[in-house]
């Protein structure tokens, strides 16, 4: 099946720093998602993004499908960005609806 | 729109004890998918349905599991019986197709086992 591999796997930054979270995928994609796990555990939808460049306030995020890999972008970090950033994929042209999840990056953001 | 609605939030039982896990989708979904979430083997799908009809049911564990649909605002996922190594969180997701639409979560069902 196809891999998602999430990169790094930590992360500590300052408050106010910028940040830059990669997935990698080993298949073409019809759907590539970013979600925020809170401390809560909710998923939140950051971007569904299978290809191209999209943004939302602080957060933006790059698809390059050829390449397969896709960037998530977090300017002026607060800590309310902690928690886990997963990205989630599902397979081009399988039979398969489901998304592949990676690992996850995990963020903390210090005061 | 309400989102994904799904019930109890937390569920604490004991082994050898039915569990049952509701959801209800955003209306106008035709596709509803259950995952579970630990720690050992990440986000990974349970099953998914298509207009009701279980679609991909390869990621159940067991016979344990069992999941229904009997309408499209409403899904069931059953453990019976349940085992501790079932504690996690379970999430419902529903979106318009399979595949090229945005998937949106709920909260989650935290349940353990005791």
């Amino acid at each position: 099946g196809i891999q998602v591999e999430q990169s790094p796997p930590d992360l500590i930054l300052q408050e106010g720093a910028n940040s830059t979270l990669r997935c990698n995928f080993s298949d073409s994609v019809n759907n590539l998602q970013w979600f925020h796990q809170n401390p809560w555990g909710q998923l939140i939808n950051l971007f569904y993004i299978p290809s191209g460049t999209k943004q939302n306030g602080r957060l933006s995020a790059t698809t390059v499908a050829t390449e397969r890999y896709s960037l998530l972008y977090i300017s002026s970090s607060q800590t309310t960005d902690s928690g886990v950033y997963f990205c989630a994929v599902v397979r081009y042209g399988g039979s398969q609806g489901n998304l592949i999840f990676g690992k996850g990056t995990k963020l903390s953001v210090k005061p | 729109d309400a989102g994904v609605i799904q019930s109890p939030r937390h569920e604490v039982t004991e082994m050898g004890q039915e569990v049952t896990l509701r959801c209800k989708p955003i209306s106008g979904h035709d596709y509803l998918f259950w995952y579970r979430q630990t720690m050992m083997r990440g986000l990974e799908l349970l099953i998914y349905f298509n207009n009701n009809v279980p679609i991909d049911d390869s990621g159940m564990p067991e016979d344990r599991f069992s999941a229904k649909m009997p309408n499209a605002s409403f899904s069931t996922l059953k453990i019976q019986p349940s085992e501790p190594r079932d504690s996690a969180v379970y999430f419902c997701a529903s979106s318009v197709s399979a595949g090229y639409n945005e998937q949106f979560f709920g909260p989650g069902t935290r349940l353990t086992v005791l």
